[in-house]
């Protein structure tokens, strides 16, 4: 079946700008995350819906970041006002329920000129 | 604070050759290590899990509580096998929110 989708593949926007990246997980999975790989760095988590649950967004660099998710199925992460420093390789990965392995999206490369 | 360290940003070694690639982790309760690879213009994807305790394209990676390592081996590297490969802790109890590693790249040389 098909994988994690993410779009678009990649995003180039002016400073100050604010942009939405969406995904689409594997159908069924009640677990979805947001992970964040700037350059020269790891991966950096910074989401998780689970179901129905309160989502954990103890990840989120700042308040300009917010995610929903809706209908327990496609979420959208969006950046306001977006700084240079906000570029990077926007990864979402789904799985069953939390604590399952997790299955990648080929991520969003956002750039901030 | 949980932290996971690969302290080699590149590996290089010829193939044939035995290949380790370090990971060590802190954190006081029991967690569960994963390494996740990324081959070139391919996703990152689930290589192994230290509960699963298999061999997954001849890799290999034991779990040393007492020095808190989880080290990714394989006795005979293949040109396949270059890649970016990651190690992630999920904490005990948690619901799977990773903390990764910054990665290895792994070059194998013909």
């Amino acid at each position: 079946g098909a994988g994690v989708s993410q779009s678009p593949s990649n995003k180039v926007t002016e400073k100050g700008k604010d942009v939405e990246l969406r995904c689409d997980p594997i159908s069924g999975h009640t677990a979805l995350y947001w992970y964040r790989q700037s350059l020269g760095q790891g991966l950096e988590f910074l989401i998780y819906f689970q179901g129905n649950s309160a989502p954990d967004k103890s990840g989120l660099p700042s308040d300009r970041f917010s995610a929903e998710r809706t209908g327990g199925s496609v979420s959208t992460l969006t950046i306001q006002r977006t700084q240079q420093e906000d570029s990077a390789v926007y990864l979402c990965a789904s799985s069953r329920t939390g604590g399952q392995p997790q299955h990648f999206g080929d991520g969003t490369r956002l750039s901030i000129l | 604070a949980q932290r996971v360290t690969q302290p080699e940003k590149l590996l290089s070694v010829f193939k044939g050759a035995p290949v380790e690639l370090k990971c060590n982790y802190s954190y006081s309760g029991s967690p569960e290590l994963f390494w996740y690879v990324q081959y070139s213009r391919q996703r990152l994807q689930l290589l192994l899990r230290h509960i699963s305790r298999e061999s997954i394209k001849g890799f290999t990676a034991d779990l040393n509580k007492g020095e808190t390592s989880f080290h990714l081996k394989k006795p005979f590297a293949q040109e396949e096998d270059s890649a970016m490969y990651y190690c992630a802790l999920n904490r005990s109890g948690n619901t799977g929110k990773l903390i990764f590693g910054q990665g290895t790249t792994l070059q194998v040389k013909p």
